[in-house]
C-alpha cells in the first residue's frame, strides 16, 4: 500500500499569503496524484488530478507540481474561502489511498 | 450535469450489515468506461477508500476491510450499490459515493452511518 504523508497537519495563515502544502509517497517511482479541498461540514471537491491538471472551474491560484516524490499544492494568494482541510490522493495502484490532510486556519 | 445522491440508514447495529445505495441522475451509470466508487470519513477523520466498481461490474476493495465488502450496479434503476457487513462502531462515518476518472472528479452529498447499539 502506498502512504501519502501530508505535512504540516495544521497551518496558520493569514489572507493574502501564499501558501505551499507538501504530499510525500512511500514510493520511489512517479505516481498519480489528486488534491481535494473539503470545507467544514462540505462534500470534498476536486481541484486538481494528475498532479498538476487544475479542474474545471479551479481557480488559477491554485496550482499542483511534483519533484520526485513530493507533490505540491501552492495557493499563490490565500482567499478567505480557502480556509479549509486539502487532502492528496494516490491513485496509482490499489488500494487507492489519501494523505492524512492539511488543515489552514487562521 | 451529473448528480449523486446517497440514500440508507443512519443507524445500524454492531455485527449487523450496512446497505447504502447511489441514485445517479443526470446520466447513464453504465455509460462507456464509467468507473464509480465509495469513499467514507469518519467523524472529524480524514478519507478512506472503500473500493471502486467498473460500469462492466468488475470492482476493487480496499483489503483494510477484510473482505466485508461488496459493490454492485444496478443499471436498471441507475444505481451504486454498497454492502458492508458485521459492523462495528469504528465503520461509523459519513459514506459518499463518487463518479470517477481514477481521482474523483464528482462526489454525493455523503450519508452518516451511526454504528451503535
Amino acid at each position: 500500500e502506498i502512504v501519502m504523508t501530508q505535512s504540516p497537519a495544521t497551518l496558520s495563515v493569514s489572507p493574502g499569503e501564499r501558501v505551499t502544502l507538501s504530499c510525500r509517497n512511500s514510493q520511489s517511482y512517479f505516481i498519480h496524484v489528486a488534491w481535494y479541498q473539503q470545507k467544514r461540514g462540505h462534500t470534498p471537491r476536486l481541484l486538481i488530478y494528475d498532479a498538476s491538471t487544475r479542474a474545471d472551474g479551479v481557480p488559477d491560484r491554485f496550482t499542483g507540481s511534483v519533484s520526485g516524490t513530493e507533490f505540491t499544492l501552492t495557493i499563490s494568494s490565500l482567499q478567505p474561502e480557502d480556509f479549509a482541510t486539502y487532502y492528496c490522493h494516490q491513485y496509482n495502484s490499489w488500494p487507492y489511498t489519501f494523505g492524512q490532510g492539511t488543515r489552514l486556519e487562521i | 450535469q451529473l448528480h449523486l445522491q446517497e440514500s440508507g440508514p443512519g443507524l445500524v447495529k454492531p455485527s449487523e450489515t450496512l446497505s447504502l445505495n447511489c441514485t445517479v441522475s443526470g446520466g447513464s451509470i453504465v455509460a462507456s468506461n464509467s468507473y464509480w466508487g465509495w469513499i467514507r470519513q469518519p467523524p472529524g477523520k480524514g478519507l478512506e477508500w472503500i473500493g471502486s466498481v467498473y460500469y462492466r461490474g468488475n470492482s476493487n476493495y480496499n483489503p483494510s476491510l477484510n473482505n466485508r465488502v461488496t459493490m454492485s450496479i444496478d443499471p436498471s434503476k441507475n444505481q451504486l450499490s454498497l454492502r458492508l457487513t458485521s459492523l462495528t462502531a469504528a465503520d461509523t462515518a459519513v459514506y459518499y459515493c463518487a463518479k470517477m476518472h481514477n481521482w474523483i472528479d464528482i462526489w454525493g452529498q455523503g450519508a452518516l452511518v451511526t454504528v451503535s447499539s
